[in-house]
């Protein structure tokens, strides 16, 4: 199983709202990572969890929170949104320094 | 500095044509990891390949090959007899390892390949 999956697919919050991305690999991966990509550009790194600890954090603003409750799942909180945040949140795991695997992501629409 | 440059923003080609996809990095360290990946209009990043800085060896995998260059810093990816199904955007990312258990992955800004028909 290579799979990561990724719920919601869609989702639409208001500004003043606290909805959760949901992230799962069965892969046995131990690092696990959130990306954030908006239209017609790369991937930008978010969050990093290594051995279910958070070990990279790029200055991300304090609306979004991560959480890793196990080794398999990752979760990424988000409260009082803008709607410059608008993209596509994807989630990756790897395994020690090999390839990242990714979920489909979550469109993500801030009005 | 760290860095992936993708120069062809876009690239249309037509139904079995060969085209090679461009990339060069930028890194000081010694030990890294080179990866591309498709993005198809769904949306999900699909692994294609890795190659570490310690194998030069060049890698055909069907209608797909990389020639994986260190003297110029390159690693271009070359999809022979295109299809339809091959259009996608490309990206091309630098993984530095951060120590523990992890590639921080930095992506070049990726290449729009369309395949008419």
């Amino acid at each position: 199983d290579t799979e990561v999956t990724q719920t919601p697919k869609h989702l639409v919050m208001g500004m003043t709202n606290k909805k959760s991305l949901k992230c799962e690999q069965h892969m046995g991966h131990r690092a696990m990572y959130w990306y954030k990509q908006k239209a017609k550009k790369p991937p930008e790194l978010m969050f990093v969890y290594s051995y279910e600890k958070l070990s990279i954090n790029e200055s991300v603003p304090s609306r979004f929170s991560p959480e890793c409750p196990n080794s398999s799942l990752l979760n990424l909180h988000l409260h009082a949104l803008q709607p410059e945040d608008s993209a596509l949140y994807l989630c990756a795991s790897s395994q020690e320094n090999n390839e990242q695997f990714f979920g489909p992501g979550t469109r993500l629409t801030v009005l | 500095a760290q860095k992936v440059t993708q120069a062809q923003t876009e690239i249309s080609v037509v139904e079995k044509e060969d085209v090679t996809l461009d990339c060069v990095y930028e890194t000081r360290d010694t030990t890294y990891y080179l990866f591309w990946y498709k993005q198809p209009p769904s949306g999900e990043l699909v692994f294609l390949i890795r190659r570490n800085s310690f194998d030069e060896q060049n890698e055909i995998s069907g209608r797909y090959s990389w020639n994986f260059q260190k003297s110029t810093s390159s690693f271009n990816f070359t999809i022979t007899a295109s299809q339809v199904v091959d259009s996608a955007v490309y990206f091309c990312a630098l993984g530095l390892p951060d120590g523990g258990a992890t590639n921080k992955l930095i992506f070049g800004t990726g290449t729009l390949l369309a395949v008419q028909p």
